[in-house]
């Protein structure tokens, strides 16, 4: 079955750095990968959609600047989260849109820690 | 707009007895509907979802929902609760079966307990 690869599950960072959260397609392509953030005992918010190839769409109250989407390829997306602060600490999970029959694929989810 | 009402943030159930994780959708157009479920840090993992196919869907780990039009309503059921079913539970709605423009709009999560 479609299978999407998050990495890395669990990361801590100093505030003020940057933070690279990888998502990965493994058997299939991903022209569309979502992002979202989950805060403890929450729900899913969707944050943004990332096309391959083009801009990503934010949600509404999402600070582009500071949660950069790349999809440089049908495979790979990514989530940097610039200049982190304590309030950013969340989960964050991606989601591609799988092959016919399947829908909706996640990864297994990142757990950021800003110290 | 869509949107997702789960009733009841945590349901607690007996082992062997019938699990009833409610959700209501609101869609202006014809809904496809998830269930997914999510075990402490980690993702999720699609239950069953409902695509204009047959109302009763069937999903793995002897779950199965049936879609109402009528109630708006696509409750998640089993007929016998294994304590492996401890986790969060949470239905989604979206625009297509995964093939529209949109991300699933996700209601807030039910905690499904089992009690021994």
């Amino acid at each position: 079955g479609a299978v999407v690869s998050q990495h890395p599950s669990r990361v801590i960072c100093k505030s003020g750095t940057s933070v690279k959260i990888e998502c990965r397609s493994l058997d299939f392509q991903a022209t569309t990968m979502f992002w979202y953030r989950q805060f403890p005992k929450q729900s899913l918010m969707l944050m943004a959609t990332s096309n391959e190839g083009s801009k990503a769409t934010y949600e509404q109250g999402v600070e582009k600047d500071k949660f950069l989407i790349n999809h440089a390829s049908l495979t790979l997306s990514t989530l940097t989260v610039t200049s982190a602060h304590p309030e950013d600490s969340s989960f964050y999970i991606c989601s591609a849109r799988s092959p016919p029959g399947v829908g909706y694929t996640f990864g297994s989810g990142t757990r950021l820690t800003v110290v | 707009a869509q949107s997702v009402t789960q009733l009841g943030s945590h349901v607690s159930v007996s082992e062997g007895a019938l699990v009833l994780l409610r959700c209501n959708y609101s869609s202006s157009v014809p809904p496809y509907l998830f269930w997914y479920v999510q075990y402490p840090n980690q993702g999720l993992q699609l239950l069953l979802k409902y695509t204009s196919a047959a109302t009763l869907v069937k999903g793995i780990n002897g779950f199965e929902a049936e879609f109402k039009k009528s109630e708006t309503s696509f409750h998640l059921t089993k007929p016998s609760a294994h304590m492996s079913d401890a986790a969060e539970y949470f239905c989604a709605v979206s625009d297509g079966s995964g093939g529209g423009a949109d991300g699933l709009t996700f209601g807030k999560g039910t905690h499904l307990i089992i009690q021994p």
